[in-house]
């Protein structure tokens, strides 16, 4: 079946370096993306979203890039810090349906 | 800032025994969920509902889980009996309406089953 999937499950970057993680989805229809940050114990935290009409968009030391051509989806996360440590899902919907969620990428910071 | 509540944080039972989750979702939101995630996965729809309604609840598992919610505000997610391969984490996440994707979620109850 379609699903969003993630390129690599572990990330590990040094402190004030900037991060990439990237995703892939199958679903060329899917309209809208969103990226989850979730820490140990707790619950997703909304980061930024995205809708298919638009290739980039920006928020505080976040970027995320729409590909639609080949159907990927990556977060940016600038000088990348301790708290920034977690794990990042990317999700996809169609419109207004049900939200996918990829397998996740563990983001390791290292002092 | 507003947030989903849940309780309990954790929860350990012994297989066959019945369980339940509680779920205040942010007030004004019309549309509440409840997700299951296993570690290292995303989290997976369970049930969705619109005010009192159930809207998709293809993904429950009917037959031992049941969920409700009643006055269209706060819901219970009710397994019995629970099986080992039930241990996971039960998200509950709201938004604003039917249709809105960004979704809030609260902590989670993470439930180990004995």
């Amino acid at each position: 079946g379609e699903s969003v999937g993630l390129h690599l499950p572990t990330l590990s970057v040094q402190e004030g370096d900037n991060s990439i993680i990237n995703c892939a989805y199958s679903n060329s229809a899917s309209d809208y993306f969103i990226w989850y940050k979730q820490e140990s114990g707790k619950g997703p935290q909304f980061i930024i979203d995205i809708r298919s009409n638009m290739d980039k968009r920006q928020g505080q030391r976040v970027t995320v890039l729409l590909n639609k051509t080949v159907k990927h989806l990556s977060l940016q996360i600038a000088a990348t810090q301790p708290g920034d440590s977690a794990v990042y899902f990317c999700a996809e919907t169609l419109f207004g349906g049900k939200l996918i969620f990829g397998q996740g990428t563990e983001l390791s910071v290292k002092p | 800032e507003a947030e989903v509540a849940q309780s309990p944080r954790y929860k350990i039972t012994e297989k066959s025994q019945a369980v339940a989750f509680w779920c205040d979702p942010i007030s004004g939101h019309a549309t509440l969920y409840w997700y299951r995630q296993i570690l290292g996965q995303g989290p997976e729809l369970l049930v969705q509902f619109q005010d009192e309604s159930v809207v998709d609840d293809s993904q429950l598992p009917k037959d031992r889980f049941s969920a409700e919610r009643l006055k269209g505000v706060d819901s219970t997610l009710k397994i019995q009996p629970a099986e080992l391969g039930d241990s996971a984490m039960y998200l509950c996440a709201s938004s604003l309406r039917r249709g809105n994707e960004k979704l809030f979620f609260g902590s989670g109850t993470q439930l180990s089953v004995l």
